[in-house]
């Protein structure tokens, strides 16, 4: 049973860029959340996405966007980057009815230069 | 004043040894609680969640959450090598928040044989 995937696992982008990160929900599951890490922080919630809709969202600015495909796995845009955006952003999915037990993906590393 | 305090360490501790990890937290409406491990370049693990106030045993592992002082402690007993990590506790108030994880910094734990 394949876990939370994530690709890619690393990049490197130029300030200004535009970046889309992808994530597959674990099998059975249909909500998916999206955490940014910075370096020796806990994750922080950017959103979450059930029934390809943007569900709840954390207090991040227009620049994050995602979206969420009939088959449940979701991405990440951000626009425009700032150096600050910098950081693992981690997927996690969950099933609908057990939402509390998010299962997180390794993550990808976003370095802005 | 973040809603989730942790205290970063590092702590190191002898193989074997019990190891106490704690977090406070300052939202009354939190209602959940979990502990995740993070290895180096991972992402964060379920180890255990917890609604009520009291202990909750799996196998080494103890979680105790205290909601009138607004405590949670996870313990590890024989602690071995390979629970070096970062252990996360995480909280989430439910209701319309239902799906939004709040997390501590992050405590950095090094078992040495």
């Amino acid at each position: 049973d394949a876990g939370v995937t994530q690709s890619p696992t690393h990049l490197i982008k130029t300030r200004g860029q535009q970046v889309t990160l992808r994530c597959s929900p674990k099998s059975g599951h249909d909500t998916v959340s999206w955490y940014q890490q910075a370096l020796g922080q806990g994750p922080q919630f950017i959103f979450q996405y059930y029934e390809e809709e943007e569900r709840q969202r954390g207090n991040f600015p227009d620049r994050f966007s995602g979206h969420q495909f009939p088959n449940y796995s979701s991405e990440l845009n951000v626009n425009a980057l700032l150096l600050g955006d910098s950081a693992l952003y981690l997927c996690a999915s969950s099933p609908e009815t057990g939402g509390l037990e998010q299962y997180f993906g390794p993550g990808t590393r976003l370095t802005v230069t | 004043q973040k809603e989730v305090e942790q205290d970063p360490g590092p702590l190191s501790v002898p193989e074997g040894a019990i190891v106490s990890l704690n977090c406070t937290y300052s939202n009354s409406a939190f209602q959940y609680f979990m502990w995740y491990r993070q290895y180096s370049r991972k992402g964060p693990e379920l180890l255990m969640y917890t609604y009520s106030s009291g202990n909750k045993e799996d196998g080494r592992f103890t979680a105790q959450v205290d909601k009138s002082s607004k405590y949670i402690s996870l313990f590890i007993r024989d602690s071995q090598p390979s629970d070096s990590a970062t252990y996360l506790c995480a909280t989430n108030a439910g209701g319309t928040s239902y799906g939004k994880l709040t997390f501590g910094q992050g405590t950095i734990l090094t078992v040495h044989p």
